[in-house]
């Protein structure tokens, strides 16, 4: 595998249920993000975080809990999410203040 | 605070003309970087170009061109002899050293009709 990726790329969930997004970059980068995009609205920066540890999280839900066991690694865990929810799930991947690497998204549907 | 504007939300051209897409940029810091990236329909963002403050030399890659004006806070982006295959969101973005994060113009929806 090489650059961003992101798995799975679909998945349809109950407003009951609890689920996890999983990204992996193959790039050595010392930076990860994850972003929030819903139709007709720009990208929404959700979490950052450098050299593992987490650095930015702009006002998300609790119902969202990112985790990043290491640099190569991070997860977006979702519990009891809204279907204002569903959307598309980016994950990115940087050297710091450097271009993001950008994996291919989770679409996310909430029924 | 950082800013990036990207005033046309849609544009419409038909294959092989030029087009131009907009992006006008505010911040205090002195060095920054800016950057444009491609959506296509599949969703991925893909990276297209980096910018540094201090080089505001234009660039030119095939039929990809950028335009960098500091005095007008201005990063436009020219497809030259455009294709179906261009089709997607463009996103223009900023980064700079006191933000660390980059920040997003709202996209430009490129539709080029065969």
């Amino acid at each position: 595998e090489t650059g961003v990726t992101q798995t799975p790329r679909h998945l349809v969930m109950g407003m009951t249920n609890k689920k996890s997004l999983k990204c992996e970059q193959h790039l050595g980068h010392n930076a990860m993000y994850w972003y929030k995009q819903s139709a007709k609205k720009p990208l929404e920066l959700m979490f950052v975080y450098s050299l593992e540890e987490r650095v930015e999280n702009n006002s998300v839900p609790s119902r969202f809990s990112p985790e990043c066991p290491n640099s190569s690694h991070l997860f977006l865990h979702l519990h009891t999410l809204q279907p204002e929810d569903s959307a598309l799930y980016l994950c990115a991947s940087s050297q710091t203040y450097n271009e993001q690497f950008f994996g291919p998204g989770t679409r996310l549907t909430v029924l | 605070a950082q800013k990036v504007t990207q005033a046309q939300t849609e544009i419409s051209v038909v294959e092989k003309e030029d087009v131009t897409l907009d992006c006008v940029y505010e911040t205090r810091d002195t060095t920054y970087y800016l950057f444009w990236y491609k959506q296509p329909p599949s969703g991925e963002l893909v990276f297209l170009i980096r910018r540094n403050s201090f080089d505001e030399q234009n660039e030119i890659s095939g039929r990809y061109s950028w335009n960098f004006q500091k005095s007008t806070s201005s990063f436009n982006f020219t497809i030259t002899a455009s294709q179906v295959v261009d089709s997607a969101v463009y996103f223009c973005a900023l980064i700079t050293g006191s933000a660390r994060q980059l920040t997003f113009g709202s996209g430009t929806q490129l539709t080029v009709l065969p």
